[in-house]
């Protein structure tokens, strides 16, 4: 089976500008989480989803914000960036059944200028 | 609520060495608890994990973990360490009974001497 694939890999953005970054999770996984990934603050859960409705989110402001497809595929969206948002964005998808065990893809790297 | 603590942000051993990465958790409820490594400029890969079954959990890469409750700790073993093994390791905890909502410890990078 092929891996939780994320896309872009590596990204370099604006403060004030907007990005969306995509994860295709593993064929069958219907549930997707996303974490922010920094040096100082280390892996912080921003949300999951599951059957397209987000079932638990973490402690980010509003700008953050992501949703699921029937494919399950997911996005997630910042808005107005800031230079603290720069960060290794990673998505992991669950087996049914497992919702625990994360299969993690290898991130986007967004970087704000 | 849930937290998880790592003893130590770098870990040196030297290759054939044994390997002992800490990891101490509390949670309110049962939890479930796993390692994950991360090698540079990639993601997460699932080391392995406790689900309230045997207590001394077998992963991949010849690594092992033990779920000790009284001592609420799920320390990382390794009997003999390769210069593959130089990572960053990750312990997390989800608490069980719903809820979902995984806390990632610090990370430990794990140095490797020849």
């Amino acid at each position: 089976k092929a891996g939780v694939t994320q896309t872009p890999r590596y990204l370099i953005k604006t403060r004030g500008q907007q990005v969306t970054l995509s994860c295709s999770p593993i064929s069958g996984h219907r549930s997707v989480s996303w974490y922010q990934q920094t040096p100082g603050q280390g892996l912080q859960f921003l949300f999951e989803y599951f059957s397209e409705t987000q079932r638990n989110k973490g402690n980010f402001p509003g700008r953050f914000s992501g949703r699921q497809f029937s494919n399950s595929r997911s996005e997630m969206n910042v808005s107005t960036l800031e230079l603290g948002d720069s960060a290794l964005y990673l998505c992991a998808s669950s087996p049914p059944g497992q919702p625990y065990e994360q299969y993690f893809g290898p991130g986007t790297r967004l970087t704000v200028t | 609520a849930q937290s998880v603590t790592q003893l130590g942000s770098h870990v040196s051993v030297s290759e054939g060495a044994l390997v002992l990465l800490r990891c101490n958790y509390s949670s309110s409820v049962p939890p479930y608890l796993f390692w994950y490594v991360q090698y540079p400029n990639q993601g997460l890969q699932l080391l392995l994990k406790y689900t309230s079954a045997a207590t001394l959990v077998k992963g991949i890469n010849g690594f092992e973990a033990e779920f000790k409750k009284s001592e609420t700790s799920f320390h990382l073993t390794k009997p003999s360490a390769h210069m593959s093994d130089a990572a960053e390791y990750f312990c997390a905890v989800t608490p069980g009974g719903g809820g979902f909502k995984t806390i990632f410890g610090a990370g430990t990078r794990l140095f490797v001497k020849a």
